[in-house]
This record gives structure tokens, C-alpha cells and sequence, in this order.
């Protein structure tokens, strides 16, 4: 199985920060990867695709890159709507996988 | 535009088995993609259950031979069966749409469901 490790797991950040989680495969996965964002009680909700793919309606302060085994979502200027636990998943190969979360709170 | 919606029973006894469906609206579950269930234990992180597209399914290892998806073309939904549960399948349980190709994601999901298994 593919493993994903995201960092940091925990993150505390004001409004208007530049916030940037790192998600690394254990092996290549090409830019097979997207990134979800999920607020309490609620399902994931798609944000970036293909790596670095900005999904319709996200904003344009979110931004993903990277390729290979090492990956970045980047929050140009956070919002207060913006904190929430973030992931990233695989989908280069079965089982797909998802990484550990990455939960954005308010500093 | 596409909605997906779970339904079943939310309380459970251990060596009983989970039944879920997954009610498709928007599209046809007969179209272009996957298929796809996935579990969140309270407090938790994602994991993968599994998928179907046209009568091919894959699973996750760690749960397949419990596992069971399946299509119901008739009534445009998905199902989940998960035998011999356990305290350790508890969670929100959530179905979603996965698209194919070079940029493929889960796109649509359920609002989830959350199952209890307790005796």
C-alpha cells in the first residue's frame, strides 16, 4: 500500500497567513493526488485535483504542486472559512489511501 | 446536479452485518465512473472501503473479505455490505463519485451516515 504523510498535523495560523501542508507518498504516484477539505460533521470536499488542479468554485488562495512523492497545498491568505482539517489522497494505485489529516485552527 | 444520499441502519450488534445504500441522483450510476464507499471513525481519518464501475470492483485489502459492493441499475443506487462487524466499524460511512482518467478525485459525496456497532 501506498502511505501518506502529511505535515504538519496540527497547525495553528491567524487570518491572513500563508499556510502550507506537505503530503509525501512512499512511492511515486505521478500527480495522482488531490486535496479535500472537511469541516466538523460534514463529508470532504474536493479542492484541488491532478496535483495542482483548482477544482470549479474553490479560490483561487488555494493552490496545489508537486509531483513524484512530495506534494504541497498552499493557502495564500487564510480565511476564517479556511479552518479545518485538510487531506490529501492517492490515486495512482489500489488500495487508494488517504494521508492522516491536517487540522488548521485558529491562532 | 449530482447528489448522492446514504441510508440504513445506524445501530448495530456485533457479528451482524452492515447494510448501506447509496442513492444516486443527477447522473446515472450506469455513466462513466466509479463508484465508491468510504469510513471515518469518530474523531478520525478517512479510509477507503472500496468501488465499482461496470460490473468490476476493487477493495481495500485490509476489509475484502468482508465486502461486498454492488450496483442496482433499476433504482439508480449502490450498496454496501460489510459482514462480521465489529466495535472497530463504527463510523461515518460515506459513498462518493470518483472520476476516471488523468485527473481523477472524488468529486461528489453523501453528507454521511454514521453506523454504531454496539451490543
Amino acid at each position: 500500500d501506498i502511505q501518506l504523510t502529511q505535515s504538519p498535523s496540527f497547525l495553528s495560523a491567524s487570518v491572513g497567513d500563508r499556510v502550507t501542508i506537505t503530503c509525501r507518498a512512499s512511492q511515486g504516484i505521478s500527480s495522482y493526488l488531490a486535496w479535500y477539505q472537511q469541516k466538523p460533521g460534514k463529508a470532504p470536499k474536493l479542492l484541488i485535483y491532478g496535483a495542482s488542479n483548482l477544482q470549479s468554485g474553490v479560490p483561487s488562495r488555494f493552490s496545489g504542486s508537486g509531483s513524484g512523492t512530495e506534494f504541497t497545498l498552499t493557502i495564500s491568505s487564510l480565511q476564517p472559512e479556511d479552518f479545518a482539517t485538510y487531506y490529501c489522497q492517492q490515486l495512482n494505485s489500489y488500495p487508494l489511501t488517504f494521508g492522516g489529516g491536517t487540522k488548521v485552527e485558529i491562532k | 446536479q449530482v447528489q448522492l444520499q446514504e441510508s440504513g441502519p445506524g445501530l448495530l450488534k456485533p457479528s451482524g452485518t452492515l447494510s448501506l445504500t447509496c442513492a444516486v441522483s443527477g447522473d446515472s450510476i450506469s455513466s462513466n465512473y466509479w463508484w465508491s464507499w468510504i469510513r471515518q471513525p469518530p474523531g478520525k481519518g478517512l479510509e477507503w472501503i472500496g468501488e465499482i464501475f461496470s460490473g468490476t470492483t476493487k477493495y481495500n485489502p485490509s476489509l475484502e473479505s468482508r465486502v461486498t459492493i454492488a450496483v442496482d441499475k433499476s433504482r439508480n443506487q449502490f450498496s454496501l455490505i460489510l459482514s462480521s462487524v465489529t466495535a472497530a466499524d463504527t463510523a461515518v460511512y460515506y459513498c462518493a463519485r470518483k472520476s476516471r482518467g488523468e485527473l481523477r478525485s472524488m468529486e461528489y459525496w453523501g453528507q454521511g451516515t454514521l453506523v454504531t456497532v454496539s451490543s
